[in-house]
């Protein structure tokens, strides 16, 4: 079966632009989350989707950071006005509710901002 | 609050060898623990997890993890490694006492090398 997938898999980008990343999660996941993986780093949490509930933001670095859901499918990430700094691999990952339920991740998008 | 720390940047092993990945976790309650394997390029894959029960948990690709409660460790091992297994390997967390954080603490990971 389809795995969650995301585009595009290679973004380069000037610095101060905005820029969107989409995640599509696997079909009956109704959890999604997003991570930024900086070179040489672990994962860093950013947003939490589950249902219709209120996301978890407590990992968004900045307000230049958002991230939208449309239902239980795909989402978006938008970095307005992108740094340098915000150079990264960013993953998505989707599960089943429930507490015990794994992860599963994308491929993820390589951000490059110049 | 929830941390893993995985102390080696990289493990060396020759091929066929037995290969052990370190993992220390601190949480506040009873943990969750996975291990993920990241390839060149690829998304993270889920290796193995523990809950509860047995401390020695198999998962896949001939990988198994040992939970060690006393001293907060999930180290992954494998009997036998193979080149194929060279990889970026991430250690992750979380509470179950957190009922309102779902997404997982993780390591920094650790870059296996095995040498034919």
């Amino acid at each position: 079966g389809a795995g969650v997938s995301q585009s595009p898999s290679n973004k380069v980008t000037e610095k101060g632009k905005d820029v969107e990343l989409r995640c599509d999660p696997i079909s009956g996941h109704t959890a999604l989350y997003w991570y930024r993986q900086r070179l040489g780093q672990g994962l860093e949490f950013l947003i939490y989707f589950q249902g219709n509930s209120a996301p978890d933001k407590s990992g968004l670095p900045s307000d230049r950071f958002s991230a939208e859901r449309t239902g239980e499918s795909v989402s978006t990430l938008t970095i307005q006005r992108t740094q340098q700094e915000d150079s990264a691999v960013y993953l998505c990952a989707s599960s089943f509710i429930g507490q015990y339920n794994e992860q599963f991740f994308g491929p993820g998008t390589r951000l490059t901002v110049l | 609050a929830q941390s893993v720390a995985q102390p080696e940047d990289q493990v060396n092993v020759a091929e066929g060898n037995p290969l052990t990945v370190k993992c220390t976790y601190s949480v506040s309650g009873n943990p969750y623990l996975f291990w993920y394997v990241q390839y060149p390029n690829r998304g993270l894959q889920f290796l193995l997890k523990y809950i509860t029960g047995d401390n020695l948990v198999k998962g896949s690709y001939g990988f198994e993890a040992e939970f060690n409660k006393s001293q907060t460790s999930f180290h992954l091992k494998k009997p036998s490694a193979l080149v194929s297994d060279s990889a970026l390997y991430f250690c992750a967390v979380r509470d179950l006492m957190d009922t309102g954080r779902r997404a997982l603490t993780f390591g920094s990971g650790t870059r296996l090398q095995v040498q034919p």
